[in-house]
């Protein structure tokens, strides 16, 4: 079946810098989203991406999908206190919302 | 965009019994989702609800553990049976995919904890 892999699992940040967060699937994907989860939450819809080579930037994350719609990765710059959370990817092989979501990368940010 | 209401947000359960969880969405939506999220872990689909059919299980789950009702378009409930500790997690009902933009909405979630 599907796999949805995602890595790291844990990113510790010094505030200011940047990271990446990637994400892999061992089948094609119709379309990849990204939520985030802040401690105690629940996750909350980022971004979705469609299109092969499709890069969507919101502030300062930076969201890509590869040209084989099989990876994605999601970059942020100069991280804030408030980026702490845990980022899912969430992996698609047709349209009608059936998810497969990433292990999450949880992200801590130090002042 | 869709409002979700779960309930109960959390419950502490004795092993052996079956607890019922309700979500109320503020909208018709054609397909639900119940995921499971365990401590510190990622999402798992356990079934799509549609109304007036079957839901449809993922591998790992059967109806006979979390039977499902979807009564009409705006509600749904997931009941976990026969509980032990292993099935302490966040249960999350979800709606979205096609027909609601795409992105899933999800409820607030509720916490298990089975003793």
């Amino acid at each position: 079946g599907q796999q949805v892999m995602q890595i790291p699992q844990y990113q510790h940040v010094q505030e200011g810098e940047d990271f990446t967060t990637y994400c892999n699937s061992s089948t094609t994907l119709s379309n990849i989203q990204w939520y985030k989860q802040r401690p105690g939450g629940h996750p909350v819809f980022l971004i979705q991406l469609v299109k092969s080579g499709e890069v969507k930037k919101q502030k300062r994350l930076t969201f890509q999908f590869g040209e084989a719609k099989k990876n994605s990765s999601l970059h942020i710059t100069a991280t804030q206190t408030t980026d702490v959370g845990t980022y899912f990817c969430a992996g698609a092989t047709d349209s009608w919302g059936k998810f497969q979501f990433g292990a999450g990368t949880q992200v801590v940010v130090t002042p | 965009s869709a409002v979700i209401s779960q309930k109960p947000s959390r419950d502490i359960c004795q092993r052996g019994t079956s607890l019922t969880i309700q979500c109320q969405v503020d909208s018709q939506v054609t397909m639900m989702f119940w995921y499971r999220q365990q401590p510190g872990q990622s999402l798992t689909l356990i079934a799509t609800a549609n109304q007036g059919s079957e839901a449809t299980y993922e591998s790992g789950f059967v109806i006979d553990k979390f039977p499902i009702s979807r009564p009409n378009l705006t509600f749904s409930t997931l009941t976990v049976s026969n509980m032990s500790p292993e099935d302490s997690s966040i249960y999350l009902c979800s709606v979205g995919g096609r027909g609601l933009g795409g992105e899933l909405f999800f409820g607030e979630g509720s916490r298990l904890t089975v003793l």
